[in-house]
């Protein structure tokens, strides 16, 4: 049992790249979410889903995508990379409902563009 | 959508003191308010939760309450040391439905010697 791994954990992008960060977890959570943490601050939600094929947008989505087309992929992908998407990304997951809806967190992406 | 209001931003104790942490959240209908903490350059981990039929939990020197009626929720944390400096987030949920996991702000917790 995993948890949630996420890949890359370091990423140096130059203005106008674009990549996909993954996000993957073995513990067949229904919900998934990406975050976003600038240095000294909270944490952002960007998008999340509640199930497969089902995405909705948070407080900061723009020039982000996302996509789920299985319980545990829950990938991010990143157009046109611009320097304030310099920051940490978090992916991290939970169930929907039950006794345990403990929301765990991936390792995190640290996110460079240059 | 649910907003979570968390204060303070920092906060400063001496080891051994005890620390507060107070978050507000605006959905009434919210059921799970969970804590975490994040140590620096790490990832966010789960140190406590409370359901809404619960008023309080405790887990060795760390408490959590919560009163509904006023929507607050509240970290305690007693006989403070060292490693208990990081950033603490709060966060509120209503489970079993679409809503989304949301975050208060953070408190910075210095443990001074």
């Amino acid at each position: 049992n995993a948890g949630v791994t996420q890949t890359p954990k370091f990423r140096i992008l130059k203005i106008g790249q674009s990549m996909t960060l993954q996000c993957a977890q073995d513990m067949n959570h229904n919900y998934m979410y990406w975050y976003r943490q600038d240095p000294g601050m909270g944490l952002k939600l960007i998008y999340y889903s509640v199930g497969a094929g089902i995405t909705d947008k948070g407080e900061v989505p723009n020039g982000y995508n996302v996509s789920r087309s299985t319980t545990e992929d829950f990938p991010l992908r990143l157009e046109l990379a611009a320097p304030s998407q310099t920051s940490v990304y978090f992916c991290a997951s939970s169930y929907r409902t039950g006794g345990n809806t403990e929301a765990f967190f991936g390792q995190g992406t640290r996110l460079t563009v240059v | 959508g649910e907003n979570v209001e968390q204060h303070p931003s920092t906060l400063s104790v001496q080891e051994g003191d005890s620390a507060v942490i107070k978050c507000t959240y605006s959905d009434s209908a919210s059921n799970y308010f969970p804590w975490y903490k994040q140590e620096l350059g790490k990832r966010p981990q789960l140190i406590i939760d409370i359901r809404s039929n619960v008023g309080e939990k405790k887990d060795q020197r760390i408490a959590v309450t919560l009163n509904k009626t006023a929507k607050h929720f509240s970290l305690h944390i007693t006989e403070t040391q060292p490693e208990d400096s990081a950033v603490y987030f709060c966060a509120a949920i209503l489970t079993g439905t679409a809503s989304k996991l949301t975050f208060g702000t953070g408190t910075r917790l210095q443990v001074t010697l």
